[in-house]
This record gives structure tokens, C-alpha cells and sequence, in this order.
């Protein structure tokens, strides 16, 4: 049961263009959602996060929104650049689970050509 | 300065050994974990300790037995190693678990049996 859902396992993007990742949830429970960037050979590192209670937080060129009624987030990259090829992962949690667990998505990969 | 660091990096041996890998984090986080990505790129927890406690116990097989020695340290021991134990294994770790706070995390170890 896939609680967290990232449908595209690969997108492709010019440089200095935006670039859109998308989430999706099934649990209503989820109150925090965090994106995660993966380089090869390296553990994830922690990009941008929100939680339920806003619909959009933005970190200088990262901008995620939050639409809880459809259940769904997006991760903007604005302007996206070579070094943002990565794989980003979706994970969510909520604030009273025990212990932290996340649930992540399957992550995409992202390729940004100069 | 290396956060949260993993030891082994590469691991490879012979089904029916028994290892263990090393996880130390120097955040002074009270959180750690154990995820497990397979082959399929899931990122799936299968442990979370607090301040030396076991929090989470995600239906892990009892062969796999984490230790915590102080809450810096969250060793994972792997008894009779079975083929499906081939994954990537990332400790990750955060400033209290069940709450807000983005987990940080190693750059894991690749476990391969033959």
C-alpha cells in the first residue's frame, strides 16, 4: 500500500527554465511533507519542507505548494540549473506518529541540460 | 564535519554470515533510524530509537537486531544474511522524532550477499 506516490520516475529540463516535481498522498493523517534531493552514491539530504497548515513555502530558487484537498504537492525549481540533476524524493509524516517514520515516494529523477 | 556517517560503505559477503554496520551521528540528536532501499528504490524505515529507546519496529525480520549504545550510535546487526538483504541501508537521524524536524542522513551502505 503506497501511502506517498511520485508517478514520474524521470523528468528532463533546460537549464534556466522552472522544473516541477510532483507528490502525491493517500493518507489524510499526513501533516508534514518534505522534499528530499539525492545525488548518486550519497544519502538523501533534506531540501524544503511544509506543513499542513500552509499551502506554499519557498527557499530561494525551491518553492513547494500543498493542496490538501487533492491530496497533492509539487516542488518548483525556478531557475532549474545543471547541478539540480538529482533524484528528488516525496516523504510524508504526521506530527503524533510515533517515533518519526517518514513515507516516501519512489522518487523522481531530474536531468537539467545546459 | 561529517554529520550522520555509515561504516561500512561497501559490504559484500557470502549468504549465512552475520555483519554489522556502524551509524554515529554528532548533531546531538535525540532520533535515529534505519531505512532500507531496495532494489526498487523505495525508501522504507524499518527502525527509529530515541535517546537509546526503540521506538519503531517496522515487521522487520528478527535477524536484523539494531543496538544503540548511547544516543549517538545506532548500530544495525544482521544475522544469517539471506539474498532479499541486498539493499542500500541509510541511518538517518533527527532532533526529536515525532515531531517537525527534517531527518538527516548518512550516505549509507551498500550491502550486496552472494
Amino acid at each position: 500500500d503506497q501511502q506517498v506516490k511520485q508517478n514520474s520516475p524521470s523528468l528532463s529540463v533546460q537549464e534556466g527554465r522552472i522544473s516541477i516535481l510532483n507528490c502525491d498522498y493517500t493518507n489524510s493523517m499526513f501533516d508534514y511533507f518534505l522534499w528530499y534531493k539525492k545525488y548518486p552514491a550519497e544519502g538523501p539530504t533534506f531540501l524544503i519542507s511544509i506543513s499542513s497548515i500552509k499551502d506554499k513555502n519557498e527557499d530561494g530558487r525551491f518553492t513547494v505548494f500543498l493542496n490538501k484537498s487533492a491530496k497533492h504537492l509539487s516542488l518548483h525549481i525556478v531557475p532549474s540549473q545543471p547541478g539540480d540533476s538529482a533524484v528528488y524524493f516525496c516523504a510524508a509524516s504526521h506530527l503524533y506518529n510515533q517515533g518519526g517514520k517518514l513515507i516516501f515516494g519512489q522518487g523522481t529523477e531530474l536531468s537539467v541540460k545546459p | 564535519d561529517t554529520a550522520v556517517s555509515q561504516t561500512p560503505k561497501y559490504l559484500v559477503t557470502q549468504m549465512g554470515n552475520d555483519k554489522s554496520i556502524k551509524c554515529e551521528q554528532n548533531l546531538g540528536h535525540d532520533t535515529m533510524y534505519w531505512y532500507k532501499q531496495d532494489s526498487k528504490k523505495f525508501l522504507k524505515i524499518m527502525f527509529s530509537y530515541n535517546n537509546k529507546e526503540l521506538i519503531i519496529n517496522e515487521t522487520v525480520p528478527n535477524r536484523f537486531s539494531p543496538k544503540s549504545p548511547d544516543k549517538a550510535h545506532l548500530n544495525l546487526h544482521i544475522n544469517s544474511l539471506e539474498l532479499g538483504d541486498s539493499a542500500v541501508y541509510f541511518c538517518a537521524s533527527s532532533q526529536q522524532g515525532g515531531s517537525n524536524q527534517p531527518q538527516h542522513f548518512g550516505d549509507g551502505t551498500r550491502l550486496s550477499i552472494l
